[in-house]
């Protein structure tokens, strides 16, 4: 089974902290996406990339920056929080195979106050 | 632009009730159409359509992809309270999954 693993499941911070979220899977999988999910919008892509060393930005880059050094991990880092950054943070990998599903880890529940 | 747009927003039933939520897209490079469900936590994968024509089912739910109309809709059968929750479509396109902002099912006793 696919194991997408957020390093945490809620997360409170203050405004103008700089915060790392952590997203590793153990399946080797290529693509790897972060998304926040927020009431009436659904889920939007903030970045996602393809390979190591490799980013594109996604729907709602602003305010966050990733990193991808290893394969398997994926980092969302968000330079300076501020209150609208509050939200529920999903990160999802997904591989080649034609018949392979997006894959989420648990979500992390940020609050910035 | 791609889009993917779901129906209803939501939906309250009785336990025994049969439901369908609809999922209909505007994509370019389609490559599948995928089913989750969403309680307070991350989405589980139900089912991925990538045929016409052809029906996913487990158990109570099931579900069947119209590529030439595009759309898809997944059938609950005999609702219980446990099928409480968000579905949500997402359709691939490419090498990117665009999602629908789901339908909120709730399954009164």
């Amino acid at each position: 089974d696919v194991k997408v693993t957020q390093s945490s499941r809620y997360l409170v911070k203050r405004t103008g902290e700089k915060v790392f979220l952590e997203c590793v899977q153990d399946m080797d999988h290529e693509n790897m996406f972060w998304y926040r999910q927020d009431p009436g919008l659904g889920l939007r892509l903030i970045y996602f990339s393809y390979d190591v060393k490799m980013k594109e930005k996604g729907d709602i880059p602003e305010g966050y920056s990733v990193s991808r050094e290893k394969k398997e991990r994926f980092s969302l880092i968000l330079e300076s929080a501020s209150t609208n950054q509050t939200s529920m943070y999903l990160c999802a990998s997904h591989g080649y195979d034609y018949n392979s599903p997006l894959h989420f880890g648990n979500g992390t529940r940020l609050t910035v106050t | 632009e791609d889009k993917v747009v779901q129906s209803p927003l939501s939906l309250v039933v009785h336990e025994g009730d049969t439901v369908t939520l609809n999922c209909s897209y505007e994509v370019t490079n389609f490559r599948s159409l995928l089913w989750y469900k969403q309680e307070k936590k991350a989405p589980t994968f139900l089912f991925m359509l990538t045929s016409s024509g052809i029906e996913k089912k487990s158990g109570r739910l099931s579900s069947i992809l119209d590529k030439k109309e595009l759309f898809s809709i997944l059938n609950i059968t005999a609702t219980q309270t446990g099928d409480s929750a968000v579905y949500l479509c997402a359709v691939e396109a490419g090498n990117q999954f665009y999602f629908g902002t789901g339908t909120s099912l709730t399954v009164i006793p």
